[in-house]
């Protein structure tokens, strides 16, 4: 696609429910990325792929958030039990190649407010 | 981890005025840096890039200056327009991770 697609645009949810979002990176675009934004706060990152296989998950807050590219292209972040503090944006990024001077980018992220 | 950070949370300016806005690295193995501006409910979009080998480069209206010596980063916005309110990311990359984002300067410019 033109961008990078993310769904869904806001998502409401009570604590301790399942949630998966779901980005879909540009075409050929073989590293994708997720990212959390807090309130104020710059994205702060979560994992990132290259191909199907997770090159750094360093990210993830907890054994509560997973992340999955089976294909090597569209991606779905899963979060079990979700927790209040969980609320957040989450972005998504996408680039030709991980690494050097490979330009990150970002789609219009998924706002996950957990009640 | 180490952290990209700002130094001004946010700054005012006048249309018409440059504006500069800065950014403090920590990490000595950084070797690409990049700013992004973000508009508000939308994702942070690419403004401009630079190698470690670099210490200066510039774009359409916009110019990067990298300081190694003092790990700092400034953006340069020249003519800057109402357009160009926003809030700005510098974040970094050393090899094999991914780019570390700092807190953000709000651009407010007024007309």
């Amino acid at each position: 696609g033109a961008g990078v697609s993310q769904t869904p645009s806001n998502k409401v949810t009570e604590k301790g429910k399942y949630v998966e979002l779901r980005c879909d990176p540009i075409s050929g675009h073989t590293a994708l990325y997720w990212y959390r934004q807090s309130l104020g706060q710059g994205p702060e990152f979560l994992i990132y792929f290259q191909g199907t296989g997770a090159a750094d998950d360093s990210g993830l807050p907890n054994d509560r958030f997973f992340a999955v590219r089976p294909e090597g292209s569209v991606s779905t972040l899963k979060i079990q039990r979700t927790e209040r503090g969980d609320s957040a944006v989450y972005l998504c990024a996408s680039s030709l190649q991980s690494g050097g001077a490979n330009v990150l980018t970002f789609g219009a992220g998924s706002r996950l407010t957990v009640l | 981890g180490e952290s990209v950070g700002l130094h001004l949370p946010t700054l005012s300016v006048q249309e018409g005025d440059n504006s500069i806005i800065n950014c403090a690295y920590s990490n000595s193995a950084s070797d690409y840096f990049i700013w992004y501006k973000q508009e508000s409910g939308k994702g942070p979009q690419f403004i401009i890039d630079i190698r470690s080998n670099m210490d200066k480069r510039q774009g359409q209206r916009v110019t990067v200056l990298l300081n190694k010596t003092v790990k700092h980063l400034s953006l340069q916005i020249a003519a800057t327009q109402p357009g160009d309110s926003a809030v700005y990311f510098c974040a970094d990359r050393s090899l094999g991770t991914a780019l570390i984002f700092g807190k953000g300067t709000t651009l407010s410019v007024s007309s």
